[in-house]
């Protein structure tokens, strides 16, 4: 089983500052890799899908980056809206198995 | 608009059964794989189980395996998730998901909670 470690586990920063979110997996993840966006009390939302794709109604600021082990969530510029908790999301090959980071809490410092 | 909507939530003992359902609207059901997810208070997400938009195939994650079922109904337009021999630790809020190429979660329901305790 491909284990997912994000970091930090907390991130402390500032509207409008950049925020870089870590996801490594403990091998080499050969399917693409997805970020959710959940706020307190919702249900998780998609952000970006195959690694670098932003999905439906995400703003730009938003990217995604990574292959093999390391992969990365960019918000260039933080908005007020942008503080909640992010997970990342990988399927292993055969049989399709699914397993998610642990997350990261992007507060407001 | 897309939107999925679970029902069936609710308090059981340990040992108990319950059936969760979710409804969808607002695309074509019968053409995308289905996923429930939980979370269990103050947690992380885990998956718990896909089944492929014709029914035949279906996966779930070892800690519900030959304890929960998921089913669908394509003329209904419902995924349900039969869940039996309830243990303290299925404890959190199901959400029900539409499948991404079987590669990501996308849409989600607003999820419906399940508690198992004495």
């Amino acid at each position: 089983e491909i284990v997912l470690t994000q970091s930090p586990a907390i991130l402390s920063l500032s509207p409008g500052e950049r925020a870089t979110l870590s996801c490594r997996a403990s091998q080499s993840v050969s399917s693409y890799l997805a970020w959710y966006q959940q706020k307190p009390g919702q249900a998780p939302r998609l952000l970006i899908y195959a690694t670098s794709n932003r999905a439906t109604g995400i703003p730009a600021r938003f990217s995604g980056s990574g292959s093999g082990t390391d992969f990365t969530l960019t918000i260039s510029s933080l908005e007020p809206d942008d503080f909640a908790l992010y997970y990342c999301q990988q399927r292993t090959s055969w049989p399709p198995v699914y397993s998610f980071g642990q997350g990261t809490k992007l507060e407001m410092k | 608009q897309v939107q999925l909507v679970e029902s069936g939530g609710g308090a059981v003992q340990p040992g108990g059964s319950l059936r969760l359902s979710c409804a969808a609207s607002g695309f074509v059901f019968s053409n995308y794989g289905m996923h429930w997810v939980r979370q269990a208070p103050g947690k992380g997400l885990e998956w718990v189980a896909f089944i492929r938009s014709d029914e035949n195939d279906k996966y779930y994650a070892d800690s519900v395996k030959g304890r929960f079922t998921i089913s669908r109904d394509n003329s209904n337009n419902t995924v349900f998730l039969e869940m039996k021999t309830l243990k303290t630790e299925d404890t959190g809020v199901y959400f029900c998901a539409g499948d991404g190429f079987e590669d990501w979660f996308d849409p989600w329901g607003q999820g419906t909670l399940v508690s198992v305790s004495s």
